[in-house]
């Protein structure tokens, strides 16, 4: 089935590590998304790509870089952790043909950061 | 600032009642809003949506009504079941040049409904 996957599902790293979220889909859409979710706060935009060659910087790109490696895959980035950036970390999808407008998220990544 | 505001984080009803959620918006340039609905260790999935053309759109036991005046959208879930317990969020969208489209999230409403 098509789907939205993200590795990995949890994770636990320290103050000062360099970590990579990984985002894979099989729906052959074209445009990819990374969002956080905080308590009390909904779903914040990180960074989104409409393309392979087209990366944009979201509401909250500070502390993080992405990286759209093919069509199918984007990968986001935390440069040297810190601990405000403990949070849950979705993928997600739209495609051109859809307007872009309804978007569909992976499971999610939980990651602390001690 | 938040565009999107869900100002009950938490919501309780009966089986069989109905469950209205809303949601308040500030950006006039709102054209598409949406309903997602998030159940614990899951991605959101996509439950609904409401062009702003329009004033009320129906799937089975789901409603969304839009009163753009008030800016204001609801959920309505009639009768509510037990399975729909979950996290449900508001979303805005609107198209800007040269970015296309991006969805602006409210902070969700708990809904929980009681068998």
């Amino acid at each position: 089935d098509a789907d939205v996957t993200q590795t990995p599902r949890n994770r636990i790293t320290k103050t000062g590590k360099r970590i990579m979220l990984e985002c894979s889909q099989t729906k052959g859409h074209d445009r990819m998304y990374w969002y956080r979710q905080d308590p009390g706060l909904g779903l914040r935009l990180i960074y989104y790509s409409f393309d392979v060659k087209d990366i944009n910087k979201g509401e909250i790109s500070d502390g993080y870089s992405v990286s759209r490696q093919a069509q199918a895959k984007f990968s986001l980035s935390l440069e040297s952790a810190i601990p405000n950036q403990t949070a849950l970390y979705f993928c997600a999808t739209s495609s051109k043909r859809l307007w872009g407008i309804e978007q569909f998220f992976g499971p999610g990544t939980r990651l602390t950061v001690l | 600032d938040q565009q999107v505001k869900q100002n009950s984080p938490s919501l309780s009803v009966q089986e069989g009642r109905i469950s209205i959620l809303n949601c308040d918006y500030t950006n006039s340039m709102f054209d598409y809003f949406l309903w997602y609905k998030k159940y614990p260790a899951e991605g959101p999935t996509f439950l609904i949506s409401i062009s702003s053309i329009k004033d009320k759109n129906e799937d089975g036991r789901f409603t969304v009504f839009l009163n753009k005046s008030a800016k204001h959208l609801s959920l309505h879930i009639v009768p509510s079941q037990p399975g729909d317990s979950a996290v449900y969020f508001c979303a805005a969208s609107f198209f800007s040049s040269g970015s296309a489209r991006q969805l602006t999230f409210g902070s969700g409403t708990q809904l929980t409904v009681l068998p």
